[in-house]
């Protein structure tokens, strides 16, 4: 499977739109592009998948650019408990997940 | 309510003792898994099971051992050969079709003594 690679952290004002990056120059055309986000001492969280298209949810947007290279997760208006850290991961089986070590968001009141 | 539990939530062992962690799902999934996490680091995956009676090494696999009698139960036995046992232990399961999403239990704490 294609590692990723994301920014250690980052941060957004509350009511903003969080755009979180994530690169997968190694894709491969059958390999999908997951998010998931962990906040502290929790359990992984599911928010959003998808192969080429783009996709929305109820919980965010996936932007992946037309080359596949690189994704773009989107919270629309992040709250204080949108703050966790965010895993970007790419897979062929969607079942053989790679955790990097994410990008640790902090939502600013 | 459906979902995973892994119970118990912090458990303490004295070294040189096994320890079984329990995972439970009452998802109908086929696929578990089992991911060790260390602190400020991301889950690396132990073990996972596609279909009860069978399961598969992940990456850090040694010191570790698993079963899958039942579909619902995956309980994960940290024994005495795993070095550095104190983490944050995390149980998922899934549907066993490509692309289909993990959904992650609580987790257990671990702490060696």
């Amino acid at each position: 499977d294609a590692k990723t690679t994301q920014p250690p952290s980052m941060d957004c004002a509350e009511g903003r739109a969080a755009n979180l990056p994530c690169n997968h120059s190694t894709i491969s055309g059958n390999e999908y592009v997951y998010w998931y986000r962990q906040i502290h001492s929790q359990g992984p969280q599911y928010i959003i998948h998808g192969l080429k298209n783009n996709e929305t949810n109820e919980m965010a947007s996936l932007i992946i650019t037309e080359d596949r290279k690189s994704s773009t997760l989107i919270l629309p208006h992040a709250t204080l408990r949108d703050t966790a850290v965010y895993y970007c991961i790419v897979t062929y089986t969607g079942n053989q997940f790679y955790f990097g070590t994410g990008t640790s968001l902090t939502v600013i009141p | 309510d459906g979902g995973i539990t892994q119970s118990p939530k912090y458990l303490f062992r004295k070294e040189g003792q096994n320890v079984t962690l329990s995972c439970e799902q009452n998802l109908n999934h086929d696929a578990m898994y089992w991911y060790r996490q260390d602190p400020g680091q991301g889950l690396r995956l132990i073990y996972y099971s596609q279909i009860v009676n069978d399961f598969q090494k992940g990456d850090i696999a040694e010191g570790y051992s698993v079963s899958r009698e039942k579909k619902e139960s995956f309980p994960l036995t940290v024994t005495s050969a795993q070095k550095n046992p104190t983490a944050f232990y995390l149980c998922a399961s899934s549907p066993a079709r490509r692309a289909e999403t993990q959904y992650f239990g609580p987790g257990t704490r671990l702490l060696v003594l």
